[in-house]
């Protein structure tokens, strides 16, 4: 089983707040993304890291901006959140390297009012 | 670009049926390929991970094979239970030009098995 965690699972928060969003792993993955899901829709990939201090942004823009002070710690914030920000965000980590495995969170739902 | 299709969309079976679960890329120069299962409002779990190398993997009742030269995946499961209803996924990593760290997902197969 994977050894990665996501908190808070379940947010809802009014517009203009500021949120962060935890991960942690502790497999001593090199590489962690996050990824934005809608419900009953494709991920994408919106920020990934190669090891700390390394972070660069995904294929689907977002408001969002990360950090990797630690190698088992990349958190997402969000400075001021929008309705449109209403999401499942997903965080996984996986060895360095090109064949390996990609373990995920449990995600974390956010619902801006 | 490395696109990634699934068919078919949703699938509702009786329990105890084999079944078929179908993953197409476009670009072949792929590391490997993996499938995942999402269950409603939760992560994803790995459940199999083939090498480019490899033509199939199991684990249990499921069965994934990869044919690289027709940009295909199948994960077969078989004898179908209850608790195998979720949504399937593949993923690719996206390859050099755009990063191999960038997975690319399929929209996933809804799959239902009824008891």
């Amino acid at each position: 089983e994977a050894d990665i965690y996501q908190t808070p699972r379940y947010l809802v928060i009014g517009t203009g707040k500021k949120i962060t969003l935890e991960c942690s792993q502790t497999m001593g993955h090199d590489k962690m993304y996050w990824y934005q899901q809608d419900p009953g829709m494709e991920l994408h990939l919106i920020h990934y890291s190669y090891g700390v201090n390394s972070t660069e942004k995904g294929d689907l823009s977002s408001e969002s901006t990360v950090s990797r002070i630690r190698t088992e710690h990349f958190p997402l914030t969000l400075e001021s959140a929008r309705p449109s920000h209403t999401s499942q965000y997903l965080c996984a980590s996986s060895e360095r390297g090109s064949g390996n495995t990609i373990y995920f969170g449990e995600g974390s739902w956010l619902t801006v009012v | 670009k490395q696109e990634v299709t699934q068919i078919p969309a949703a699938l509702s079976v009786p329990e105890g049926e084999n079944l078929v679960l179908n993953c197409s890329f476009t670009d072949s120069a792929i590391y490997n390929l993996q499938w995942f299962r999402q269950d409603p409002g939760k992560g994803l779990t790995s459940l199999l991970l083939i090498q480019s190398s490899q033509r199939e993997q199991t684990s249990g009742r499921l069965n994934a094979s990869l044919d690289k030269s027709s940009g295909r995946s199948t994960l077969y499961i078989a004898a179908s239970q209850p608790g195998d209803s979720a949504t399937y996924l593949c993923a690719v990593p996206g390859g050099p030009t755009s990063g191999t760290y960038k997975y690319i997902f399929g929209t996933g197969t809804r799959l239902k098995v009824l008891a």
